[in-house]
């Protein structure tokens, strides 16, 4: 039971370009929305949130969107820079439940 | 601040064996979970400690793996005995608001 697919295991991306990485999820129950980034041998680290009640959240380059109809959100990364190179991971959760089920995760590499 | 803490950062074992991992949260968190991380997917929640209760280990695999929390500070997972499908990378992470999660840089478990 996947409740969350990112279905784009690896995305290559040029520098300064916009890098645009996408999640899916099942249930529509899910109202609290987060991006986690990784880099080998370290842990998981928060990039952004974003909850139900919005369908837009910005910081920075980064800038997350939430499509509760299609039950879709996305990371947008403009300009992409080479640090931003790591596997990006969406999380999913319910406000007020600290559970958080994560996609399988995106690898982004940005060519310079 | 020093971040959350966890030790030793690679295990080989064969199968049949035990192992133990150990984490030390960020000061102050009261809130510290184990996850699993295998090869190409998630890090899946495993159990989540409020202080030093349970919270939720709905997803431990209890006829082999334990874990517990002693004085609602560090935390130690235990697997015995091992199994193949047990080789992943096993994250700590603590936080003291929701959501807020701090993973350490995990545990790389080789069984063989």
């Amino acid at each position: 039971d996947q409740q969350v697919k990112q279905n784009s295991p690896s995305l290559s991306v040029q520098e300064g370009r916009i890098s645009i990485l996408n999640c899916d999820y099942t249930n529509s129950m899910f109202d609290y929305f987060l991006w986690y980034k990784k880099y080998p041998a370290e842990g998981p680290t928060f990039l952004i949130s974003i909850s139900s009640i919005k369908d837009k959240n910005e910081d920075g380059r980064f800038t997350v969107f939430l499509n509760k109809s299609a039950k879709h959100l996305s990371l947008h990364i403009v300009p992409s820079q080479p640090g931003d190179s790591a596997v990006y991971f969406c999380a999913i959760t319910n406000f007020g439940n600290e559970k958080l089920t994560f996609g399988t995760g995106t690898r982004l590499t940005i060519i310079p | 601040e020093a971040g959350v803490a966890q030790s030793p950062r690679y295990k080989i074992i064969e199968k049949r064996q035990s192992v133990a991992f150990w984490c030390n949260p960020i000061s102050g968190h009261a809130t510290l979970y184990w996850y699993q991380q295998i090869l190409g997917q998630g890090p899946k929640l495993l159990i989540q400690f409020q202080n030093n209760g349970v919270v939720d280990d709905s997803q431990l695999p209890k006829d082999r793996f334990s874990a517990e929390r002693l004085k609602g500070v560090d935390s130690t997972l235990k697997i015995q005995p091992a199994k193949l499908e047990d080789s992943a990378v096993y994250l700590c992470a603590s936080s003291s608001l929701p959501y807020e999660q701090y993973f350490g840089p995990g545990t790389r478990l080789t069984v063989t």
